[in-house]
């Protein structure tokens, strides 16, 4: 069975840009969460999405979006990057807590 | 607000038993989870308690007292492999999941 998957694997932008994560649960789960990790820090929640509907959102300003397609696949967009969006971007699945499925995720370095 | 304090590392040797420790916070507490996190991999699920208690999966524990706010993973045998970052985390009913900062545990033959 696949895991979530996530694309691209690595991205490089320059500050201003725009970009567009992607992530594909684990089949059946409904649930996707996006959290950002910085380098040496645990991961800190963005979005939560269940059957397409926001369900949660973190501590972080309007230019993170994200939306959750009806095959339960949910992208993450980032407007107007900045330094500081460099970091780890995970993507999870989940079928009901606890336990939570994590991608690889996408490394994104914005220059 | 919620929050989870744990060491930012910790040395053990190999075959040794190591404890890591997680102090927390929270709102509207379930339970409370550990991850395991190699460099460059996913946050990969461990464990959950949402009782009071140990529970025992192979050579790891994990160990909550809801009336202190603390819990414990303790990692028996070390092995080379078990070199890693592990996350303490609170996660709530939508799935929302609250992480600590991670202790890196390293491993010394």
């Amino acid at each position: 069975d696949a895991g979530v998957t996530q694309s691209p694997t690595h991205l490089i932008k320059t500050r201003g840009q725009h970009v567009t994560l992607r992530c594909s649960p684990i089949s059946g789960h409904k649930s996707v969460s996006w959290y950002q990790q910085v380098l040496g820090q645990g991961p800190q929640f963005i979005f939560q999405y269940y059957e397409k509907e926001e369900r949660g959102r973190g501590n972080f300003p309007d230019r993170f979006s994200a939306r959750q397609f009806p095959n339960y696949s949910s992208e993450l967009n980032v407007n107007a990057l900045l330094l500081g969006d460099s970091a780890l971007y995970l993507c999870a699945s989940s079928a009901g807590i606890p336990e939570a499925f994590f991608g690889q995720g996408t490394r994104l370095t914005v220059v | 607000g919620q929050s989870l304090e744990q060491p930012s590392e910790v040395t053990a040797v190999e075959g040794a038993i190591v404890q890591i420790n997680c102090t927390y916070q929270t709102s509207g507490f379930y339970g409370l989870s550990w991850y395991q996190q190699h460099d460059g991999g996913a946050p990969t699920f461990l464990s959950y308690n949402a009782l009071d208690g140990l529970e025992e999966t192979g050579r790891f524990s994990s160990f909550l007292s809801r009336s202190d706010s603390y819990g414990y993973l303790l990692l028996q045998e070390l092995q080379m492999k078990d070199s890693a970052s592990y996350f303490c985390a609170a996660p709530n009913r939508d799935d929302k999941i609250i992480f600590g900062k991670g202790t890196r545990l390293h491993i010394l033959p």
